[in-house]
């Protein structure tokens, strides 16, 4: 079974409301994160690094203030995007090292419309 | 930043071909990953391999991190194979990600 799972793996909202996605690591803490973004038809960016227990290390490029992270315990990460609009509209997953390797959770699909 | 370059970016296949994907990168890294992303989005690691060959049933891979390159051998394809499958590499002491573009592929009955 999964061992890192997100939820939920679809959603649709309207746009100016907020959108919150989980990642939970279910067989072991993770101190780190990892949040990726992925366009149709394109390749995995890394959006920020979630930290426990301090702020997120966001990549270049991403507003921090849109898509708010928070990793309150060894095992949940969140992702809220914040003010959602269409352009939003994506691939959104996570990912967590654990017995030496990586795994990804299973993705969230979000249309903001 | 690390460049990570696949080619090709697609292809199509009948069941029971044999392919090769390459995965080329601009930088010495720590860290080299194949995975395949199914339909449905869900990533499954493939191999963890920095360097060497390794065999997994009907696929394999190669590293040769000297010149900077991995190779991903699929024999006797199944419709199941496609997908788009992606390299990934890790540099220094980061844990972060850079994947390549992926190869789409595609498998035909």
């Amino acid at each position: 079974g999964a061992v890192v799972s997100q939820h939920p793996s679809r959603v649709i909202c309207k746009s100016g409301t907020s959108v919150k996605i989980e990642c939970r690591s279910l067989d072991f803490q993770a101190t780190t994160m990892f949040w990726y973004r992925q366009f149709p038809k394109q390749s995995l960016m890394l959006m920020a690094t979630s930290n426990e227990g301090s702020k997120a290390t966001y990549e270049q490029g991403v507003e921090k203030d849109k898509f708010l992270i928070n990793h309150a315990s060894l095992t949940l990460s969140t992702l809220t995007v914040t003010s959602a609009h269409p352009e939003d509209s994506s691939f959104y997953i996570c990912s967590a090292t654990g017995f030496d390797t990586i795994y990804f959770g299973e993705g969230s699909w979000l249309t903001v419309v | 930043g690390i460049q990570v370059e696949q080619s090709p970016p697609d292809l199509i296949l009948q069941e029971g071909a044999n392919s090769t994907l390459r995965c080329n990168f601009s930088d010495s890294v720590n860290n080299l990953q194949w995975f395949h992303q199914n339909p449905w989005g869900q990533l499954i690691n493939l191999f963890y391999i920095p360097s060497g060959t390794k065999q997994n049933g009907r696929l394999s891979a190669t590293t040769v991190a000297t010149e900077r390159y991995s190779l991903l051998y699929i024999s006797s394809s199944q419709t199941t194979d496609s997908g788009v499958y992606f390299c990934a590499v890790r540099q220094g002491g980061s844990e972060k990600l850079v994947f390549g573009k992926g190869t789409k592929l595609t498998v035909n009955p």
